[in-house]
């Protein structure tokens, strides 16, 4: 079974351009995940949806990021203006529940660099 | 509010020494407890968790876990380490969404 993929793994933009980011939950994940890790900075929930629905945004830094679950698959999360703070490892993690014990997949993450 | 603290951003232990990594947690309600791990240009993967059901958890890779309620901590354990197990380690409170604490880097010598 294939696990959590995402796209690109590496992305190097200037500030002021716009980037997306994709994600791919295993199969049948109706839970998906965004976090990121800034460096030198602990690894900080995003948001949460469920299938297709925004269950938590809470964690989202401003109105600079924006999430989307089209159709309850794959996961697209969009910086549109990138700033030079926006800059670390994006991490996407997909689960098939949504209970504090349920355990979320990780993807390998996208390394975000601003210049 | 929970929250998890891990003590040592670096640790350096030999091959075969014994590996402990320390968290403490701090919770208001019982937690839900895991310990991810991360190899060198991979994603984060699960080592174990802790759920309530039994306070020793063993995990993969020969690791193990003990939640201990008096000392509010949740440390990671390996017998014996081998030269794979050098990576990042990380320690999660679970409340639905995952909080981590800061990582401990571990690398292993000869």
């Amino acid at each position: 079974e294939a696990g959590v993929t995402q796209f690109p793994s590496h992305s190097v933009i200037e500030k002021g351009q716009t980037v997306t980011l994709r994600c791919d939950p295993i199969s049948g994940h109706d839970n998906l995940y965004w976090y990121r890790r800034v460096m030198g900075k602990e690894i900080k929930f995003l948001l949460h949806f469920v299938k297709e629905s925004k269950q938590d945004e809470s964690g989202m830094p401003n109105n600079r990021f924006l999430a989307e679950r089209t159709g309850g698959t794959y996961s697209t999360l969009k910086v549109q203006p990138a700033e030079l703070e926006d800059s670390g490892v994006y991490f996407c993690a997909s689960s098939q529940g949504a209970r504090s014990t349920d355990t979320q997949y990780f993807g390998p993450g996208t390394r975000l660099t601003v210049l | 509010a929970q929250s998890v603290t891990q003590l040592g951003s670096h640790v350096s232990v030999s091959e075969g020494a014994l590996v402990l990594l320390r968290c403490n947690y701090s919770s208001s309600v019982p937690p839900y407890l895991f310990w991810y791990v991360q190899y060198p240009n991979q994603g984060l993967q699960l080592l174990l968790k802790y759920t309530s059901a039994a306070t020793l958890v063993k995990g993969i890779n020969g690791f193990e876990a003990e939640f201990k309620k008096s000392e509010t901590s949740f440390h990671l354990t390996k017998p014996s380490a081998h030269m794979s197990d050098a990576a990042e380690y990380f320690c999660a409170v679970s409340w639905g969404k995952l909080q981590f604490g800061a990582g401990t880097q571990v690398v292993v010598t000869p």
